[in-house]
């Protein structure tokens, strides 16, 4: 099992959309939890991070993490061609170390 | 990207050549992480520092990669020899301000043909 999951995509949004993006972990002792953008030949570049259960937002993006269920989701209301690019779902575990899943890609259809 | 300084941004060699990155954590943190991201995979951790010292280099091949940062500040990663299977995108990144919190430079993308 891997230590971090997200749906494969690709996603395809329409303009305006609300994108969610899912991210499942293995290690019930996982403390923070992170999303990295990616664009096309770019390094990731951190826009959420969530450390309690519950809804974080930041403007058009909203973090949800359930520990209970070890998931955490990113939703990225009123989409705009510029949110294409790969989501990376981080997770620590209370040491230094990040585990990243392989990534979601989005595109948003103008 | 902007606490973060890498370079070269692209090289190109051939397999069992050697080939050396560079990283200045321009923020001048203790703490640096070298990561290594295939097309397609998130980044891996290759080796932590604290200042002068390696931390965790377990995900390291240490046969052919070897890193150091001398004086705690500037870091080097070497590969050698190079193999087909070590083109990638090396990250280097330093701490955020926030817990757990990691921030990447731009990148050097390997090609090993």
């Amino acid at each position: 099992q891997k230590e971090v999951e997200q749906n494969s995509g690709p996603l395809s949004v329409p303009e305006g959309a609300i994108a969610s993006l899912n991210c499942t972990y293995s290690d019930r002792g996982s403390q923070s939890f992170f999303w990295y953008r990616q664009y096309s030949g770019k390094s990731p570049e951190l826009i959420m991070s969530i450390y309690s259960n519950g809804d974080k937002e930041d403007g058009r993006f909203t973090a949800q993490l359930n520990k209970a269920s070890q998931y955490v989701s990113l939703l990225i209301r009123d989409s705009q061609p510029s949110d294409s690019a790969t989501y990376l779902c981080a997770v620590n575990r209370g040491t230094y170390k990040l585990s990243f899943g392989a990534g979601t890609t989005v595109t948003v259809r103008a | 990207e902007a606490g973060v300084a890498q370079s070269p941004r692209y090289k190109i060699i051939e397999k069992r050549q050697s080939v050396a990155f560079w990283c200045n954590p321009i923020s001048g943190h203790a703490t640096l992480y070298w990561y290594q991201q295939i097309l397609g995979q998130g980044p891996k951790l290759l080796i932590q520092f604290q200042n002068n010292g390696v931390v965790d280099d377990s995900q390291l091949p240490k046969d052919r990669f070897s890193a150091e940062r001398l004086k705690g500040v500037d870091s080097t990663l070497k590969i050698q020899p190079a193999k087909l299977e070590d083109s990638a995108v090396y990250l280097c990144a330093t701490p955020g301000s926030s817990y757990n919190e990691q921030f990447f430079g731009p990148g050097t993308r390997l090609t090993v043909l």
